[in-house]
């Protein structure tokens, strides 16, 4: 158990829907960091959040947001879900920002959109 | 932009045998480098890490050297094991960025 938690592990929603990935990050991290993994484009960073507030933006579609709430936990919606949205979702944290600093992973959110 | 660049898998090794992935950058200044491994089923984990150059990071029998004038990081094992078979990810991070990572490579090892 990384200390990084995911819900839910899997997914399955139709096109044209909406769905909500939530990520509880490791006690004491105040980043997180919302990646999509899929075949054709690997790893690909999202958004980052530090204590409450947007720090980063990456290869994120309008479709998406993030937030992170008071508590430090992040929720990622998707929206208007297309079958190329299908891939793993891993949420990261990391206790400070800085270059030198790794991140922690969850276990990932599986969304099949069918 | 910063990029990282993996070699392109599967690597496919019997067991006790050498092992090096690959894997060079492109930054501007100096970047930390790290490399992940990934499990089946599971998240990355943090396998190394070096934060300046001619730094090792080692972990597991892994290792890696930061090499500034080939800004290469290749991840070495001198004997791996069945257990080892996993996908890699060799990433870089600057101050101000997230983590980029590189496509991966999957290695098998068979006993």
């Amino acid at each position: 158990d990384s200390g990084v938690t995911q819900t839910p592990k899997h997914l399955i929603t139709a096109t044209g829907q909406r769905v909500t990935l939530r990520c509880s990050p490791r006690s004491g991290d105040l980043s997180v960091y919302w990646y999509q993994q899929s075949l054709d484009q690997g790893l690909q960073f999202l958004i980052q959040y530090y204590n409450g507030e947007e720090r980063a933006k990456g290869n994120i579609l309008e479709r998406f947001s993030a937030q992170q709430f008071p508590d430090l936990h992040s929720e990622l919606n998707l929206s208007s879900l297309e079958l190329g949205d299908s891939a793993l979702y891993f949420c990261a944290s990391s206790v400070e920002q800085g270059p030198d600093y790794g991140y922690t992973f969850g276990s990932g959110t599986r969304l099949t959109v069918v | 932009g910063n990029s990282v660049t993996q070699m392109e898998g599967p690597v496919t090794l019997s067991e006790e045998a050498f092992l090096t992935i690959n894997c060079t950058y492109t930054a501007t200044g100096y970047p930390s480098l790290f490399w992940y491994v990934q499990y089946p089923g599971e998240g990355l984990q943090l396998l190394l890490k070096a934060t300046k150059a001619d730094d090792k990071g080692s972990n597991k029998g892994f290792e890696a050297t930061y090499r500034k004038e080939t800004t290469s990081f290749h991840l070495e094992k001198g004997s791996v094991q069945v257990s080892d078979s996993a996908v890699y990810f060799c990433a870089l991070k600057q101050a101000g960025t997230a983590l980029i990572f590189g496509k991966g490579t999957t290695l098998s090892v068979s006993s």
